[in-house]
Order: C-alpha cells, then structure tokens, then sequence
C-alpha cells in the first residue's frame, strides 16, 4: 500500500521557521495537501494543490515540492502553531486517500 | 458556509451496531465526495473510505473494507458509517470531510468529530 513518510517531531523557537517534510513515491505525480490539528480539534487544511493557501490561513504558511519530497513551510513561527500537522494525497479517480503519520510541532 | 455536523459520542458495547452521521449544508450535498476518517487515541488520522452522494458510489481503504459500510442519503443530505459489530479496537474519534479538488484531492471542510468508545 502506499505510504507518506513524516519525522515524528518537529521544535523551533519562536520567529524561527519550522520546515516539515513529508515523502512518498507517488508526489511527483500527485499533488499534497497539509492539514494543522490543535488538541481536541478537528484537523483544518492549511495547504492545497501542493502550494495553495485557503482564505483565511495566514501567510507564514507556504508548501513546495521537489520531486517525492513536499514541504511545508511556517515562517516567523509563533506559539499558536504548536500542533500536530498531516500531510496527504490521492490519486486522481480518486480511489484512496492516503495521510503521512503525522508531525508534532513543538514551539519552545 | 460550507458545515458537516456530525452526531454525538458513543458509548456502546462490543458486538453491538452503530450507524453514526455527517449532515451536510452550504453546498449541493450530490456533487462533492465525503470522506470518513479514523483517529484512535493519541494516533494520526487513516483514511476509511469515500462515497459521493450523486449516486452512492462508495470506495473503501483496503484496511477497512468488510469492516464498515459508508453511504449517503441524499434526500437528508447526511453520509453514514456504520458498524455491524464493535470491537473494542473501534475506540476513535471519527472525522467526515468534504472533498475539494484542484488538479489534486483534498479534504477541504471537516466535521467536528464524533467520539465512539467501544467498552465491556
């Protein structure tokens, strides 16, 4: 089956910038989507089509890609994105939906 | 404003069923596929499977196909999932979305989440 791989964790300090990658075989054919879950929140998506940002999420949130590896950026990180953050993809039909594990970003 | 409000936690036994639901508003409910998606305790998020209310065509994560059933009443513009028989190990929160698509599938609006413990 196919898998997105993530590192667990993630820690910067504040106004530093926090990189989260995220790598599967399939990316560079598929667009990737990255989703931020606060604790005892629903996940809400911060990146689509692979750099994409929806109204309303801040700009210090920027996604790239290269090759099987996408990237989530947070620029001038600040305390409130300490969160857990998925990347995803699909393909095209689309008949499966796969996440990465997961990283925990932790800001000191 | 697109909204998916989901039921209310569960508390059921093991062996017993459960149909939980996802009521769709803000946009025509046929045209955009939902997605179920399980989140155990302290873990990441697994997608289960979709269903796009137009004509109730329905794809399942191999993980979770004869497991559950995901389906779509289009007249409530509400999407189920539904169990036959809980196991302990069905302990999660469960989240609907919405699909968006921009030349990639994502999930663009979420449900609040609904809770199910399965305990003896």
């Amino acid at each position: 089956s196919y898998e997105l791989t993530q590192p667990p964790s993630v820690s910067v300090s504040p106004g530093q910038t926090a990189r989260i990658t995220c790598y599967g075989d399939a990316l560079p054919n598929q667009y990737a989507s990255w989703y931020q879950q606060k604790p005892g929140q629903a996940p809400v998506l911060v990146i689509y089509k692979g750099t994409e940002r929806p109204s309303g999420i801040p700009e210090r949130f920027s996604g790239s890609s290269s090759g099987t590896t996408v990237t989530l950026t947070i620029s001038g990180v600040q305390a409130e994105d300490e969160a857990d953050y998925y990347c995803q993809s699909a393909d095209s039909s689309p008949t499966y939906v796969v996440f990465g594990g997961g990283t925990k970003l932790t800001v000191l | 404003e697109v909204q998916l409000v989901q039921s209310g936690a569960e508390l059921k036994k093991p062996g017993e069923s459960l149909k939980i639901s996802c009521k769709a508003s803000g946009y025509t409910f046929t045209t955009y596929w939902i997605a179920w998606v399980r989140q155990m305790p302290g873990k990441g998020l697994t997608w289960m499977g979709i269903v796009y209310p137009g004509d109730s065509d329905t794809k399942y994560s191999p993980s979770f196909q004869g497991q559950v059933t995901i389906s779509a009443d289009k007249s409530f513009s509400t999407a189920y999932l539904r169990w036959s028989s809980l196991k302990a190990s069905d302990t999660a929160m469960y989240y609907c979305a919405r699909l968006g698509y921009n030349s990639g599938w994502y999930l663009a609006s979420w449900g609040q989440g609904t809770l199910v413990t399965v305990s003896s």
